[in-house]
């Protein structure tokens, strides 16, 4: 079956512009996540899914970032007033369910470059 | 406050020797302990997962890992390594007495098997 499907694979955007990033997890998960990986990092977290709203938002670095998910399936994480600092490589992923014990699949990322 | 370390940035290792991939957590409350594996441009695939009962947990690709509650560890390790086993792996944990929404991973080990 399909995994969780992020587009696009690569992004490169000019420094102050506006960016979506997709996710599309697997079919049926009911929570999703939001991590960032900068170089030579762990991912980080930045936002978590069940169903359609943000349980937790905690790891939003400030408030240019923010993201979506209104049909409690794809999920969009938009970055306005994009700066070079938010360079990295964007994961997404899924689960079943919110389960403590559940594992989450992640998609291939997408690699943001603000230049 | 909750974190992972992995206090190796490279392992280098023979192929066909035992490796082991370390790595020590610190949480509130209770953890769930999973490792995951990265290769070049790709996302996090899932290797296993320490929940509850034996401390000795198997998973994928032959890789195993033991859960250490004394020592706070949960080590990664392969009895005999393949060169295809070269990337990177993190480990990860969720703290089920505080916010278990969010997995919290190390910084990652490379781990190099040489033919």
């Amino acid at each position: 079956g399909a995994g969780v499907s992020q587009t696009p694979s690569n992004k490169v955007t000019e420094k102050g512009k506006y960016v979506e990033l997709r996710c599309d997890p697997i079919s049926g998960h009911t929570a999703l996540y939001w991590y960032r990986q900068s170089l030579g990092q762990g991912p980080e977290f930045l936002i978590y899914f069940q169903g359609t709203g943000a349980a937790d938002d905690s790891g939003l670095p400030n408030d240019r970032f923010f993201a979506v998910r209104p049909e409690g399936s794809v999920s969009t994480l938009k970055i306005q007033r994009t700066e070079r600092g938010d360079s990295a490589v964007y994961l997404c992923a899924s689960s079943p369910r919110a389960g403590q014990g559940t594992e989450a699949f992640f998609g291939q990322g997408t690699r943001l470059t603000v230049v | 406050a909750q974190s992972v370390a992995q206090p190796e940035d490279q392992v280098n290792v023979a192929e066909g020797n035992p490796l082991t991939v370390k790595c020590t957590y610190s949480v509130s409350g209770n953890p769930y302990l999973f490792w995951y594996v990265q290769y070049p441009n790709r996302g996090l695939q899932f290797l296993l997962k320490y929940i509850t009962g034996d401390n000795l947990v198997k998973g994928s690709y032959g890789f195993e890992a033991e859960f250490n509650k004394s020592q706070t560890s949960f080590h990664l390790k392969k009895p005999s390594a393949l060169v295809s086993d070269s990337a990177l792996y993190f480990c990860a944990v969720r703290d089920i007495s505080y916010n278990f929404n969010k997995f919290y991973f190390g910084s990652g080990t490379k781990l190099n098997v040489k033919p």
